[in-house]
């Protein structure tokens, strides 16, 4: 079965600190797909990334970094000099090829910037 | 333009009605899912169908049925509400080859059973 712990409920930081949310995974299948997900307070579930199972490369795209370690099978997410709008709700989630692709969410971890 | 809608936004209603919310994707995506989320921002699967067929169904009381007229279309209808059944439900769809972006998520619905 999949399962996913994010094990921070929430992190409080003051704007231009760095903030690092932990994820980790179970999975017995061996090709399986990791997302992040944020949630701003309007609602909306915005995608911010998608990892293969075979594909272990770091990824940084602007202020945000995600590194993906199968030994630990963890999928952290690093955002780099934190900003007002990065207050949110960020999820991870893990999809399985042999569960119907459906996507199993991690609790998500509350992110507050404080100015 | 909207990719996955759904309506309405907002549902307000009394225990024991009965309620539809609808969901379209102009994706082109061949697989839909109908996520709640609770109070508590715990998201979870309720249904998934490919091609107009169910192909999961989570543990999810049977006064929730979902209706896939076509692949662009996941209706959820609720009957007999109960309080419990508020909460804010996510419609979602993705192609079966799983394209980069991954699954597109409606705006969501939110229900408040009074």
């Amino acid at each position: 079965a999949q399962k996913v712990t994010q094990a921070q409920t929430e992190i409080s930081v003051v704007e231009k600190e760095d903030v690092t949310l932990d994820c980790v995974y179970e999975t017995r299948d061996t090709t399986y797909y990791l997302f992040w997900y944020k949630q701003p307070p309007s609602g909306e579930l915005v995608f911010l990334i998608r990892r293969n199972s075979f594909d272990e490369q770091n990824e940084i795209s602007g202020r945000y970094s995600w590194n993906f370690q199968k030994s630990t099978s963890s999928f952290n997410f690093t955002i780099t000099a934190s900003q007002v709008v990065d207050s949110a709700v960020y999820f991870c989630a893990l999809s399985e090829e042999a569960a119907g692709n459906k996507l199993t969410f991690g609790g998500g971890t509350r992110v507050l910037v404080k100015p | 333009d909207t990719a996955v809608s759904q309506t309405p936004k907002y549902l307000v209603t009394q225990m024991g009605n009965d309620k539809s919310i609808k969901c379209e994707q102009n994706l082109g995506h061949d697989t839909m899912y109908w996520y709640k989320q609770d109070s508590k921002k715990f998201l979870k699967i309720m249904f998934s169908y490919n091609n107009k067929e169910l192909i999961i169904n989570e543990t999810v009381p049977n006064r929730f049925s979902p209706k896939s007229p076509d692949k662009a279309h996941l209706n959820l209808h609720i009957n007999s509400l109960e309080l419990g059944d508020s909460a804010v439900y996510f419609c979602a769809s993705t192609l079966s080859s799983r394209g980069r972006r991954g699954y597109t998520f409606g705006s969501g619905t939110r229900l408040t059973v009074v």
